[in-house]
């Protein structure tokens, strides 16, 4: 079966412009997670979709971040604007209902400059 | 949600045993103890997950004493390409739950 896929892959904006990240998750799995790693960081957690609906977004870090998952297939991750503090990576999870095995994706390397 | 301790860094050779210990003093009645491998430019990947007592799948073995207080993750006759990080994480088996990731473990294996 086809893993999580993220796209781009790597991105590098100017400080105020938007950017918008995707991931498609495994085809069937109705939870879909989005974690970020700033330099020097440990991996966080950002928010989690049950479907179409936001189950928890309590790691978001502020409103300029926004996140949909239309139809409760791929999902995007908005940054608007964007700002320096944002650099990093953002990774995607997708899992099942009622198991805990997480499949992630490569990731996206957001860079601000 | 539970806070796991491992070490920073490992150093290994070819074909050696590793054991990662993770210490989780913490742990509540609903946790199991994952591990996920992560290499350079990729997304974190599930190692293997267990609840007590030992598991083992074709690519580790998970070790938890009784008490469940600590778990380790045994590597057998690691390769050049085990080089990665290794992160230990505790929380509910529902598919609902979030990581929790710490800092994790880089092992490094040498020729």
């Amino acid at each position: 079966e086809a893993g999580v896929t993220q796209f781009p892959s790597h991105s590098v904006i100017e400080k105020g412009q938007t950017v918008t990240l995707r991931c498609d998750p495994i085809s069937g799995h109705d939870n879909l997670y989005w974690y970020r790693r700033v330099m020097g960081k440990e991996i966080k957690f950002l928010l989690h979709f049950v479907k179409e609906s936001k189950q928890d977004e309590s790691g978001m870090p502020n409103n300029r971040f926004l996140a949909e998952r239309t139809g409760g297939t791929y999902s995007t991750l908005k940054v608007q604007p964007a700002e320096l503090e944002d650099s990093g990576v953002y990774f995607c999870a997708s899992s099942q209902s009622g198991y805990g095995g997480y499949t992630f994706g490569s990731g996206t390397r957001l860079t601000v400059v | 949600l539970a806070k796991t301790t491992q070490p920073i860094s490992m150093d290994s050779y070819e074909g050696q045993e590793v054991n990662i210990t993770c210490s989780h003093n913490n742990i509540a009645t609903n946790d199991y103890i994952t591990w996920y491998q992560q290499f350079p430019s990729q997304g974190p990947r599930f190692i293997i997950q267990g609840y007590k007592t030992k598991v083992t799948n074709e690519v580790a073995s998970l070790f938890i004493p009784a008490d469940r207080k600590s778990s380790t993750l045994s590597l057998p006759r690691v390769s050049l390409s085990d080089t990665a990080v290794y992160y230990c994480l505790v929380g509910t088996n529902s598919g609902y739950s979030t990581l929790t990731f710490g800092k994790g473990t880089m092992l490094l294996v040498s020729p």
